[in-house]
């Protein structure tokens, strides 16, 4: 599977619209773009994944450049609790379905 | 949390002993997954497993075993253990059939090996 490349830290202010980048320039056409998140010690939670269109759901939305060699995670109107480490996974799709390789990710924290 | 139950949520044990944790879902899906997670290194995977009796080793699989004989449960084994396997261990499952396919963790079991 792709490695990718996130920033360690970001910082946002509350009400603002955060946005995350993540280089993957090593994808292959068949590996998807899959963002989880962290917040403090819980188990990760899954956001948002697309292939090569962008994608919109009821947390965030997917921008994915027209090479796929990287994307960006947008988040609208981000709040307090959207404080948590965002990673980026790239992985094929098919039996390795859950079979994430983390990165180290990006700490996200959002200020009042 | 996608009906995943990890327990216990917190051991502590001494260097040697056994110790078995466990994964219970709720959800029939398919895939299930161990990791563990330690400053500095992330999630790591340690076994998953495609189905009943099916599994295969992840990343660090060493000091580990797994077993599943029923599709909702997945068992990790620490044979021995050891003060390099206190760490933070999530379960993860996914592929319920006509299902989306991305991955749902469990809350976690921290576990102290003294």
């Amino acid at each position: 599977d792709a490695k990718t490349t996130q920033p360690p830290s970001m910082d946002c202010a509350e009400g603002r619209a955060a946005n995350l980048p993540c280089n993957h320039s090593t994808i292959s056409g068949n590996e998807y773009v899959y963002w989880y998140r962290q917040i403090h010690s819980q188990g990760p939670q899954y956001i948002i994944h697309g292939l090569k269109n962008n994608e919109t759901n009821e947390m965030a939305s997917l921008i994915i450049t027209e090479d796929r060699k990287s994307s960006t995670l947008i988040l609208p109107h981000a709040t307090l609790r959207d404080t948590a480490v965002y990673y980026c996974i790239v992985q094929r799709g098919g039996t390795s379905y859950g079979k994430l390789t983390f990165g180290q990710g990006t700490i996200l924290t959002v200020h009042p | 949390d996608a009906g995943i139950t990890q327990s216990p949520r917190h051991k502590v044990t001494e260097t040697g002993t056994p110790v078995t944790l466990r994964c219970h879902q709720t959800e029939n899906h398919r895939y299930m997954y161990w990791y563990r997670q330690d400053p500095g290194h992330g999630l790591r995977l340690i076994h998953y497993s495609y189905g009943v009796k099916d599994t295969d080793k992840g990343e660090v699989s060493d000091g580990y075993s797994v077993s599943r004989s029923k599709t909702e449960d997945f068992l990790l084994t620490l044979e021995s253990a050891t003060s390099s396997q206190t760490s933070v261990y999530f379960c993860a499952i996914s592929g319920k059939q006509g299902g989306n396919t991305e991955a749902f963790f469990g809350q976690g079991t921290r576990l102290t090996v003294v």
